[in-house]
């Protein structure tokens, strides 16, 4: 069956940066079917997709955060990460990873890490 | 980028009722809509790929239709479990969700 697992800090400072880690189990991210994502969800309000990678590094991301955001992935650990910088309050949310399926279909779902950015 | 718009925001609805709420796209998506409904404190969960085509273990209740650029999700009897907020997503271009349809009990 397969899990995902977000870690990390759950409390940043403004102008800093978050860096968030998905630990997939049950099945190997280096799939040639899926890609592998980030949504957020800021409290009481709708779903942004962040951003997806593949296996081989193949990277997309969301416009309105692409200059903030770097997605990694690290197949020896069956991992994939997500870097934004430069928090404000804004950032503050519910950080889910995902798998992408085909038409950006999400199917599995980390359970979730609010990230709350404060001084 | 595309834009999802989704109506009503909330309503109130009664188990037994026919439910159904809307989803525009600000262009042409052709049927790269999908649904799902989150519960407080949970996770989204992935109810109908593809504008109509449901996922396995979604209760036939449940419905979606459309295309183009107007799409509807429709619980045919709405049921206590279904009190949710209900999202859509376009997958045509990138992806972007809508800001989701509350569904509250009457």
């Amino acid at each position: 069956q397969l899990q995902l697992q977000e870690s990390g800090p759950r409390l940043v400072k403004p102008s800093e940066s978050l860096s968030l880690t998905c630990t997939v189990s049950g099945a190997s991210i280096s799939s040639d079917d899926y890609y592998w994502g980030w949504v957020r969800q800021p409290p009481g309000k709708g779903l942004e997709f962040i951003g997806s990678i593949f296996y081989r590094g193949k990277t997309y991301y969301n416009s309105s955060l692409r200059s903030r955001v770097t997605i990694s992935v690290d197949t020896s650990r069956n991992q994939f990460s997500l870097r934004l910088t430069s928090l404000t309050a804004a950032d503050t949310a519910v950080y889910f990873c995902a798998r992408r399926d085909t038409g950006y279909t999400l199917r599995y779902w980390g359970q979730g890490i609010l990230v709350t950015v404060s001084s | 980028d595309i834009q999802m718009t989704q109506s009503p925001s909330s309503l109130s609805a009664s188990v037994g009722d026919r439910v159904t709420m809307t989803c525009r796209s600000s262009q042409a998506i052709g049927r790269s809509l999908n649904w799902y409904q989150q519960k407080p404190g949970t996770v989204p969960k992935l109810l109908i790929y593809g504008a109509s085509t449901l996922e396995a273990g979604v209760p036939s209740r449940f419905s979606g239709g459309g295309a183009v650029t107007d799409f509807t999700l429709t619980i045919s009897s709405l049921q206590p479990e279904d009190f949710a907020t209900y999202f859509c997503q376009q997958a045509y271009s990138s992806t972007s969700f809508g800001g989701g349809t509350k569904v509250e009990i009457k």
